[in-house]
């Protein structure tokens, strides 16, 4: 069975707003991490944030994580069409291995 | 996609047949993985190779075979033993396995459809 679970499974939204997504996930982690797939491609990293941590910034991204709630959420701010993609969450445990969610797919308009 | 390839983008087979996907890096990264995705879902691990000349299974290997003679080299075979093939390969590499450096690099993927 998949760790995380994202929400929502979809997401449609204009540019220029903020999009929010949500992970869970039911075990202990190392790390988490959030990957973007563009349609019939391969997985693009985004950003890993450690279980000791619990914001993350990267250019007009931002990932928070508590721990004790075992869930993570993924803002992308003023969105832009060029986002549109599928976003997985994906947990690491201390051996290294990933387990990945279903994924939510996302859809900016113009 | 990185410095990683995966040929070719898309495979038709026949049942019964094996057929062999190839995975190439030239990152110098020690690990390397399988992944299978479905439609709509996310990825579950079939293979996983930390170093050269050793590998291990992940959460799906029945049906599959790897192999890890370089280390730029992961090649999949999908076995006429996999009872449903058809699906959308990913080949990931990794700096080193389990050891803080986890971020995963990935291929273009390959489309295999059984006919």
């Amino acid at each position: 069975s998949q760790q995380g679970e994202e929400d929502p499974q979809a997401l449609s939204i204009q540019e220029g707003e903020n999009a929010t997504m949500n992970c869970s996930y039911k075990t202990s982690i190392n790390n988490l991490q959030w990957y973007r797939q563009n349609s019939g491609r391969g997985l693009v990293h985004l950003i890993l944030i450690r279980s000791n941590e619990r914001e993350k910034h990267s250019g007009r991204l931002r990932v928070t994580l508590d721990t004790s709630k075992k869930s993570s959420s993924l803002l992308i701010t003023a969105s832009r069409a060029a986002d549109t993609a599928s976003y997985f969450c994906a947990t690491c445990d201390s051996w290294g291995k990933l387990q990945f969610g279903a994924g939510t797919q996302v859809v900016v308009t113009p | 996609d990185g410095g990683i390839t995966q040929s070719p983008k898309y495979l038709f087979r026949k049942e019964g047949q094996n057929v062999t996907l190839s995975c190439e890096q030239n990152l110098n990264h020690d690990a390397m993985y399988w992944y299978r995705q479905d439609p709509g879902q996310g990825l579950r691990l079939i293979y996983y190779s930390q170093i050269v000349n050793d590998f291990q299974k992940g959460d799906i290997a029945e049906g599959y075979s790897v192999s890890r003679e370089k280390k730029e080299s992961f090649p999949l075979t999908v076995t006429s033993a996999q009872k449903n093939p058809t699906a959308f390969y990913l080949c990931a590499s990794s700096i080193a396995h389990g050891q803080g450096t986890d971020t995963q690099y990935f291929g273009p993927g390959t489309r295999l459809t059984v006919l």
